[in-house]
């Protein structure tokens, strides 16, 4: 894995549906890595940032979990909701400066 | 708490133009960065900055100039605009200069060039 990479590129999901997506990053240079929830219209907002591998994160019915050994994080959404509906960013951090941010996975929750 | 404050939203220039899209943040992070959104591509960093009187280039500095004055301000200059340019362009900031905690991002402003 040469970049960030997230898939799907796009999801649609009945409204109490339990959804995940993942987020594959190189697995050198690790720093952190981290997930942003973008509404159209609005601007990204943070979720979760991970820096060791094995960490879990939890935030409501939004859960990530994190194995850099391998490049790969999940980010989880339990009996989803319309609200849930966003575009769900990751982003590879390498150093203090240096963030790659994925594409996104776009989330419909149909009601 | 307004937190970090992009204006304007929206601007269109013709190609040669110059401008400057200002930010400016009230929760006195030391760390400030632009970023911008194109389609299909992830965003990308422009330029950054780790305190007042320090900038430095991200991936695409490439046009662009940046300055850090202040704590709370830090303005992206298009020298002379050209349609490559036209993109949504995001300032995030964030608390800690050399750590890893979360990006605020400002609501962004979309950028025409003709």
């Amino acid at each position: 894995i040469l970049n960030v990479e997230q898939s799907p590129q796009s999801l649609h999901v009945q409204e109490g549906d339990s959804t995940n997506f993942t987020c594959s990053f190189p697995s050198s240079n690790f720093y952190a890595l981290h997930w942003y929830r973008w509404e159209t219209a609005k601007s990204p907002e943070a979720l979760f940032v991970m820096t060791l591998n094995g960490d879990e994160k939890k935030k409501g019915r939004i859960s990530a979990t994190l194995n850099t050994k391998e490049g790969y994080s999940y980010l989880y959404i339990k009996g989803s909701q319309p609200e849930d509906s966003a575009t769900y960013l990751c982003a590879h951090q390498t150093g203090a400066n240096n963030l790659f941010f994925g594409t996104g996975t776009r989330l419909t929750v149909i009601p | 708490n307004a937190g970090v404050t992009q204006t304007p939203k929206f601007q269109v220039l013709k190609t040669g133009q110059s401008m400057t899209l200002q930010c400016a943040q009230d929760m006195n992070h030391e760390y400030m960065s632009w970023y911008r959104q194109d389609p299909g591509m992830g965003l990308r960093l422009i330029h950054y900055s780790v305190g007042a009187g320090i900038t430095d280039q991200g991936e695409v500095p490439n046009g662009y100039n940046v300055s850090r004055s202040t704590t709370e301000d830090f303005p992206l200059r298009l020298l002379s605009a050209a349609p490559s340019q036209t993109s949504v362009y995001f300032c995030a900031s964030r608390y800690d200069p050399n750590g890893h905690s979360p990006l605020h991002f400002g609501n962004g402003t979309r950028l025409t060039v003709t």
